[in-house]
């Protein structure tokens, strides 16, 4: 499964969109974009995910690159509760290790 | 329409002792899997199962540590002879096949 990077930490003002960023200029084809969050001592959330097509749901956006080496998670309008580590995962069809690197630490401040 | 269940939410062992970390998947799920998050570090894979079959447990200390998820009843991680390097909160995620993963609230593991 391809790496991903993504920047340690971000602040966001509540109310206002979170724009999360992740490279994986690795990816194959056949590999999948994954969103979790982890709000502290909780469990992982699954947040969205997608191959090659933008993503929406009720939590978040998912915006990938035309090229897919690169992917940007949008929560629109931030809340506190929206603090959390975010991670960008890449998983082929049928993977199942999912690899949690350090992820993004996104602070919503009011 | 319940999520994934871990219970106990926090266990307390003494060097020696063995932990039971129990996990019951969402309704309709047949895959479990076992991660472990020592303090302030990422998620680390160990385990994943079907019914009464290991599929990968590449995650795994080879010693000490065992996992089963049994046909009838939940999965359970088993810990014997703890040692302190084994406290952690260990979390358990399920999926309805190898795709999305929905995780359970984790059962904090301390070795005293």
């Amino acid at each position: 499964d391809a790496k991903t990077t993504q920047p340690p930490s971000m602040d966001c003002a509540e109310g206002r969109a979170a724009n999360l960023p992740c490279n994986h200029s690795t990816i194959s084809g056949n590999e999948y974009v994954y969103w979790y969050r982890q709000i502290h001592s909780q469990g992982p959330q699954y947040i969205i995910h997608g191959l090659k097509n933008n993503e929406t749901n009720e939590m978040a956006s998912l915006i990938i690159t035309e090229d897919r080496k690169s992917s940007t998670l949008i929560l629109p309008h931030a809340t506190l509760r929206d603090t959390a580590v975010y991670y960008c995962i890449v998983l082929n069809t049928g993977g199942f290790k999912t690899i949690f690197g350090a992820g993004t630490r996104l602070f919503v401040k009011a | 329409n319940a999520g994934v269940m871990q219970n106990p939410r926090h266990l307390v062992r003494r060097r020696g002792q063995e932990a039971r970390l129990r996990c019951s998947p969402m309704k309709g799920h047949s895959h479990v899997y076992w991660y472990r998050q020592l303090p302030e570090e990422g998620l680390k894979f160990m385990v994943y199962l079907q019914k009464e079959n290991i599929i990968d447990e590449s995650g795994m200390p080879k010693e000490r540590f065992s996992a089963e998820f049994p046909k009838e009843g939940p999965s359970i991680l088993r810990i014997q002879q703890v040692v302190r390097g084994d406290s952690a909160a260990y979390f358990c995620a399920s999926s309805l096949q190898e795709n999305i993963q929905y995780f359970g609230a984790g059962t904090r593991l301390s070795v005293l």
